[in-house]
Formats: structure tokens, C-alpha cells, sequence
């Protein structure tokens, strides 16, 4: 079974600084890696996807992942942060082959924006 | 265009109580899924349905029923709520046709049972 772990429930930068959110995901097959974000009081939105079309994906509000097969990892990236990104952040897992779209979430990363 | 919408948004429930959250798409998706948030253990599948006339579990069904209506509207029910059901409900909804599509999200149901 496919399953996926987010490293670090918390993480906080400064604004302008870097920011980076883990995520590492384990599928016997070829997965499709998906990051969410939610502001406070939301549902969940999109950030990006990767679908195999390319290792970099670029997403919303300037954020990108990488997908590494190696490290099986997945790692969301801001080059600089700003106090709108504070929110949390959910890295999911999509097995290839399976059907309806069910999707495996991590347990999600609260980033925090300090001025 | 609505997309996914969830009423109500905010309920209290004594334990025992029965109760259901309702939850419609318009973007004419096959699939539709009902998660609970829980602090630290991101979303977990209670029910999904693959397709209109269609219901399956997910990883914690236990308590719950669902009813796909129709192929827009999709509920959840509490027949006996607990306090272990207490948490915030979304509803979600993808097309059903190709893996790569995006899981559309509802703003949720903040329950409470006491």
C-alpha cells in the first residue's frame, strides 16, 4: 500500500527566507504526488501536481516540488517566503493504475511566516 | 460555477444524536469522497463512491453511512454520533476519468459531539 510521511508537523521561517516542506512517499509502482494547502477555516486547495510529464513541477503562488524516484521524495520549495504562505501543508500519494482518484494524505506540516 | 459545497458548516451534536451532512458538485464529477481531519493525522477516507449507484469504505468507516443521491450529491451520516466523531468533514469530488486529475475540495463541516 502506497503511504506517505511529511517530516516536521511544524516549520517556521522568517519572510524572504527559503521555504521547505518534506515529503517522502513509498508506492510499489509509479506514483502521482500531489501538495495542498489550507488556509485557516478552508478546505483544501491545490498547490501543484506531478503526473510524470516532468520532474519540476511549478505551482501556485511560486511554489515548485521535485519529484526524485531515488529518494522517493517530493519536497515542496518557496525561494522566499511571505506571511500570506502561513498555512498547512498536505503532500498526498496517488497509486498509478488504481481507479476513482483515491488519494493517500500525509499528516500535513503547519508553516508559520515570522515578520 | 460552485464547485463542491458542504452544508452545514458548523454543528453541535449531544452523543446519540443522529445527524447528516450533505454535500453536492457541479462539475460534473463521477467520483466523490467524504474525509475527517483529526490534528496531526492529516485526512483520512471514511466512504468514497467510484461512480453514481456506487459506495465503498475507506480506511475508517466505522459509524458512518453514505448515500450517493445522485451524481451530484453525495451524504454523510451519523446515526449514533460519538465524541471520537468529533472533527472537521470534507467532501470531495474528481472526475473519475483520468488518474491525473485534481481532487476538488469542500470548505468542510466543523462537528462537535459532547
Amino acid at each position: 500500500a502506497q503511504s506517505v510521511t511529511q517530516l516536521g508537523s511544524h516549520v517556521s521561517v522568517s519572510e524572504g527566507a527559503l521555504v521547505l516542506l518534506r515529503c517522502n512517499y513509498s508506492s510499489s509502482v509509479p506514483p502521482y504526488l500531489f501538495w495542498y494547502v489550507q488556509y485557516p477555516n478552508q478546505g483544501l486547495q491545490l498547490l501543484l501536481k506531478y503526473t510524470s510529464a516532468a520532474t519540476l513541477v511549478k505551482g501556485i503562488n511560486g511554489f515548485e516540488a521535485e519529484f526524485k524516484k531515488s529518494e522517493t521524495s517530493f519536497h515542496l520549495t518557496k525561494p522566499s517566503a511571505h506571511m500570506s504562505d502561513a498555512a498547512e501543508y498536505f503532500c498526498a500519494v496517488r497509486k498509478s493504475g488504481t481507479s476513482y482518484g483515491k488519494l493517500t494524505f500525509g499528516q500535513g506540516t503547519i508553516l508559520t511566516v515570522h515578520p | 460555477n460552485a464547485g463542491v459545497t458542504q452544508t452545514p458548516k458548523f454543528q453541535v451534536l449531544k452523543t446519540g444524536q443522529s445527524m447528516t451532512l450533505q454535500c453536492a458538485q457541479d462539475m460534473n464529477h463521477n467520483s466523490m469522497y467524504w474525509y475527517r481531519q483529526d490534528p496531526g493525522m492529516g485526512l483520512r477516507l471514511i466512504y468514497y463512491s467510484a461512480s453514481e449507484g456506487t459506495t465503498d469504505k475507506g480506511e475508517v468507516p466505522n459509524g458512518y453511512n453514505v448515500s450517493r443521491l445522485n451524481k451530484r450529491e453525495f451524504s454523510l451520516r451519523l446515526e449514533s454520533a460519538a465524541p471520537s466523531q468529533t472533527s472537521v468533514y470534507f467532501c470531495a469530488s474528481h472526475s473519475g476519468l483520468y488518474e491525473t486529475d485534481t481532487q476538488y475540495f469542500g470548505p468542510g463541516t466543523r462537528l462537535t459531539v459532547l
